[in-house]
């Protein structure tokens, strides 16, 4: 069966990056997009980004540009979303999906000083 | 502010049906599929409905959607407790480039 495996919790400094992955298996790796999703406390579900299984066509939220990158490792089967310059309202749950299908179990990421 | 417009909450009593909106424009409900989600604090959300009208397998039928215009709606019948959950409509923006969310309905079962 499809199984997303993400990364650990994280706990940044504001200005820094963090690094999500998200293990793919169980199903042909080179048949969907994935799509990144955040949930801030107290918030609603956010869209972060998106991309192709190769990592040749990407899209993300306006609101994150220029922070955002999402990438893929086709070797490992792994997708990838990296936020720099992080804040403090960056604090959120985020999780990969594959087209709101299957998703991770989530990587809680802290923004904290 | 989101670009699909959900009620805050929306509450019924338990074997009742209630029913979502989602309202967006021309961009992204109106011209690309729904997709609905229930979400329950602590766990990952649950695709509910895809391709506005579709239920993944294990999805009972008490869980329907629909589309009129540029405006989505999840019903759902015979409520249960159990349905007491967050509830999210999404859809690509042609437009924006971008998947959106609807800010989330809270379902309360009376």
């Amino acid at each position: 069966q499809v199984q997303l495996v993400q990364s650990g919790a994280e706990v940044k400094k504001p200005g820094a990056s963090v690094k999500v992955s998200c293990k793919a298996s169980g199903y042909t790796f080179s048949n969907f997009f994935m799509h990144w999703v955040r949930q801030a406390p107290g918030q609603g579900l956010e869209w972060v980004g998106v991309t192709n299984p190769s990592g040749t066509t990407t899209a993300h939220a306006q609101r994150l540009q220029g922070r955002v990158t999402v990438t893929s490792d086709t070797s490992t089967t792994t997708f990838y979303m990296e936020l720099s310059s992080l804040k403090s309202e960056d604090t959120a749950m985020y999780y990969c999906t594959q087209d709101l299908h299957e998703w991770g179990q989530g990587t809680l990421v802290t923004v904290s000083s | 502010q989101s670009v699909l417009t959900q009620p805050p909450s929306v509450s019924a009593a338990p074997e009742q049906k209630v029913t979502i909106s989602c309202s967006g424009s021309s961009s992204n409900i109106g011209n690309n599929h729904v997709s609905w989600l229930q979400h329950l604090p602590g766990t990952v959300p649950k695709l509910l409905i895809y391709e506005t009208n579709k239920r993944p397998s294990g999805i009972p039928d008490r869980f329907s959607g629909s589309r009129s215009g540029t405006s989505a709606t999840l019903g759902i019948t015979g409520l249960q407790t159990a349905d007491e959950a967050d509830y999210y409509c999404a859809t690509w923006d042609g437009s924006l480039n971008a998947a959106v969310f609807g800010g989330g309905t809270k379902v309360t079962v009376l």
